[in-house]
């Protein structure tokens, strides 16, 4: 079964639009943490954000909140004021029991353009 | 600079030649990843190791090896390539107790 759903393969928003990138995730571990990463056309992954099962608050970083329901077993990615250079390719990870093991369960992705 | 490293960037190989491709690391982070990345899949974890000589499979582990002889280091081993390893290969790494996971640049292999 598949842990980690990202249902839109892509999406096109208009600069300075708010944008939510759909996550959800199936886990029967009360104990997991939650990731996004962006891939630009270059390649690289990079670090968006972390949410914790445990934790009481949304995770916020800058531009970047996760919108984080537990109960729905959902982790939306929203990315406020798009810019040009949030064109890329987004993904959602789940890592469950935190420290027993380092297993790492990646989505499938979304590709966002932003049209100028 | 705190970065991972690997090498080589890009290789062409033939069905059934070993090769290595190797990640390091600059940070003494304990935990290291290995990935695949295909088109449609996302990434797909094949290898990790939470510290030296402490390393457990990923979901596809399959024709894959690895090693951790050093907490810097942790080389991908392909003993007999196939055109469906065929893919781009992301190392990466993190510290305990923290949740940043640090990517290397990527490996494009394409084995003919």
């Amino acid at each position: 079964a598949q842990k980690i759903t990202q249902t839109q393969p892509g999406m096109f928003v208009q600069e300075k639009e708010a944008v939510t990138l759909d996550c959800t995730y199936d886990t029967s571990d009360p104990s997991y943490g939650l990731f996004w990463y962006k891939q630009p056309s270059s390649g690289e992954m990079i670090f968006l954000i972390y949410q914790g099962s445990y934790d009481q608050q949304n995770a916020t970083e800058g531009r970047y909140s996760l919108n984080f329901q537990k109960a729905r077993k959902s982790a939306n990615l929203v990315i406020s004021a798009s810019q040009l250079g949030d064109s890329a390719m987004y993904f959602c990870a789940m890592r469950e029991g935190l420290e027993k093991d380092d297993k790492i369960i990646f989505g499938k992705g979304t590709r966002l353009h932003i049209l100028p | 600079e705190a970065q991972v490293t690997q090498n080589p960037r890009y290789l062409i190989t033939v069905t059934g030649k070993k090769l290595t491709v190797t990640c390091s690391q600059n940070m003494n982070h304990e935990y290291m990843s290995w990935y695949r990345q295909d088109p449609g899949l996302g990434l797909r974890q094949i290898y990790y190791s939470m510290n030296v000589e402490v390393t457990d499979k990923g979901d596809v582990p399959e024709g894959y090896k690895v090693s951790r002889k050093e907490k810097r280091n942790f080389p991908l081993i392909l003993e007999s390539p196939s055109p469906n390893q065929t893919s781009l290969y992301f190392c990466a790494s993190r510290r305990g107790g923290t949740d940043t996971q640090y990517f290397g640049p990527g490996t494009r292999l394409t084995v003919l």
